[in-house]
């Protein structure tokens, strides 16, 4: 079993409609995840940063953590095509704990 | 530009030549980790140093890699008698020191094999 399950997608919606990615995690140690965005032939950016369970909302983002179903996911509100791009979640135990990706959500959003 | 900054962006080398990149963190930033990249993959961890110490490597980086951070600056990444299997995205990222998680990645540097 992989460390991080993530659907590849792809992923297509219009333009305003609200997506939620998600990932599932093997591994209870893990307290930090984060969501990072990729656009074509550069680096992930960080997109968002949880600790442990809860929600964080930044604009039209939110992230949420479930740590019993060991579940994360990131919505977006009002998508844009500017959101169009491959979104990863990330986990880590902190400290000196690497990271550790899910496979990436391809987004499309059409205008 | 105060990012994280990767030489060069493309590198089309043909099997069996050496080939080394080169990663700049961000000013500051202790920790320095190499991933790599495949299409349709997450990045995978390669090693990471802390400051000029490189602390772990992933049973990825064969004999054939070695990665260096002199003086705790800049690093390199060498991949000798390189294979079709090594084309990937070679990426650098840097964050500012052991209790902080957030990595900030560079742009990559895309190996092809041929």
């Amino acid at each position: 079993q992989k460390e991080v399950e993530q659907d590849p997608g792809p992923l297509s919606v219009p333009e305003g409609a609200i997506v939620s990615l998600n990932c599932t995690y093997s591994n209870s140690a893990f307290q930090y995840f984060m969501w990072y965005r990729q656009y074509s032939r550069k680096g992930p950016e960080l997109l968002m940063y949880t600790y442990s369970s809860g929600n964080k909302e930044d604009g039209r983002f939110t992230a949420q953590v479930d740590k019993s179903s060991k579940y994360i996911s990131l919505f977006i509100r009002d998508s844009q095509p500017s959101d169009s791009a491959t979104y990863l979640c990330a986990v880590t135990q902190g400290g000196s704990e690497k990271l550790v990706f899910g496979k990436g959500t391809k987004l499309t959003v059409n205008p | 530009d105060t990012g994280v900054s990767q030489d060069p962006r493309h590198k089309i080398t043909k099997r069996g030549q050496n080939v080394t990149f080169r990663c700049d963190p961000i000013s500051e930033h202790n920790r320095l980790y190499w991933y790599r990249q495949t299409l349709g993959q997450g990045p995978e961890f390669l090693t990471y140093f802390q400051n000029e110490a490189q602390l772990e490597k992933s049973r990825l980086l064969s004999d054939r890699f070695s990665a260096e951070r002199p003086k705790g600056s800049f690093s390199t990444l060498e991949i000798q008698r390189t294979e079709q299997g090594d084309s990937a995205m070679y990426l650098c990222a840097s964050t500012p020191g052991i209790m902080d998680e957030k990595l900030f990645f560079g742009s990559g540097t895309q190996l092809s094999v041929l």
